[in-house]
C-alpha cells in the first residue's frame, strides 16, 4: 500500500527564516511526486511535479527536491503570503492516475 | 478561463437525504476524481473516472455514487448510507498519462 508521511505537522517561521518541509514516501514504482499549496477553505493549488531521484524544481522562494525515499520543499526567505498548508502526493505506476496524499504541513510565516 | 468549477460552495442537508455535488471542467481532461478532506487527514479518494461512461471506486467509496455521461462533468451523490457525510469535497481532473491533477475550489457539505 502506498504511504506518504509529511513532517512537521505545523511550522512557524519568522519572515526571512528559511526552512524545509519533509515528505517521506513508500510506493511501488513511483510515477510522480507532487507538491500542492492549499489555503484555508480552498482547493489545492499545484506547485511541482518530480519524477526521478535527483530532480529539482524551483518557483520563486520554493524549491522541491527528490530522493528515492523522500522529497523536501525548501522555503527560502519566506514571506507572510507563503503561509498555507503544503501537501505532498505520490502517484504509483500501474495505479491509473490516482494520487495518495500526506496530511500536510501547516506553515505560518510571521512578521 | 479554463478550470474546474464545483458548486455549490456550501451545502446543508438533513440527515437521511441524498445530495448531489456538481463538478464541471473545461480543460478537456479525460480523467476526473473526487476526494474527501477531513481535519487532520490527507485527501482520500472516493471515485475516479479515466474516460466517459467508466469509473472506479477509490479508497472510501461506500455511501457515494457517481456518473460520467459527459467528458466535462462528474457529479458526486452522497447517499443516506454514508455514515459521516459532513466534510470538504474536492473534485480534480488531469490528462491521461501520469500528469498533475488540478483541483476545484471545493464544496463544504454539512449534514445536520
Amino acid at each position: 500500500e502506498d504511504q506518504v508521511t509529511q513532517s512537521p505537522e505545523a511550522l512557524r517561521l519568522q519572515e526571512g527564516e528559511s526552512s524545509s518541509l519533509n515528505c517521506s514516501y513508500t510506493v511501488s514504482g513511483l510515477r510522480g511526486l507532487f507538491w500542492y499549496r492549499q489555503d484555508p477553505g480552498k482547493g489545492p493549488e499545484f506547485l511541482f511535479t518530480l519524477y526521478s531521484a535527483g530532480e529539482e524544481k524551483e518557483k520563486e522562494r520554493l524549491k522541491a527536491t527528490l530522493t528515492k525515499k523522500e522529497s523536501f520543499l525548501h522555503i527560502t526567505a519566506p514571506k507572510p503570503e507563503d503561509s498555507a498548508t503544503y501537501l505532498c502526493a505520490v502517484q504509483a505506476g500501474g495505479g491509473g492516475n490516482k494520487l495518495t496524499f500526506g496530511t500536510g504541513t501547516q506553515l505560518k510565516v510571521e512578521l | 478561463d479554463g478550470g474546474i468549477t464545483q458548486s455549490p460552495k456550501y451545502l446543508f442537508r438533513k440527515e437521511g437525504q441524498n445530495v448531489t455535488l456538481s463538478c464541471e471542467q473545461n480543460l478537456n481532461h479525460d480523467a476526473m476524481y473526487w476526494y474527501r478532506q477531513d481535519p487532520g487527514q490527507g485527501l482520500r479518494l472516493i471515485y475516479y473516472s479515466q474516460i466517459v461512461n467508466d469509473f472506479q471506486k477509490g479508497d472510501i467509496a461506500e455511501g457515494y455514487s457517481v456518473s460520467r455521461e459527459k467528458k466535462e462533468s462528474f457529479p458526486l451523490t452522497v447517499t443516506s448510507a454514508q455514515k459521516n457525510p459532513t466534510a470538504f469535497y474536492l473534485c480534480a481532473s488531469s490528462e491521461q498519462g501520469g500528469t498533475e491533477a488540478f483541483f476545484g475550489q471545493g464544496t463544504r457539505l454539512t449534514v445536520v
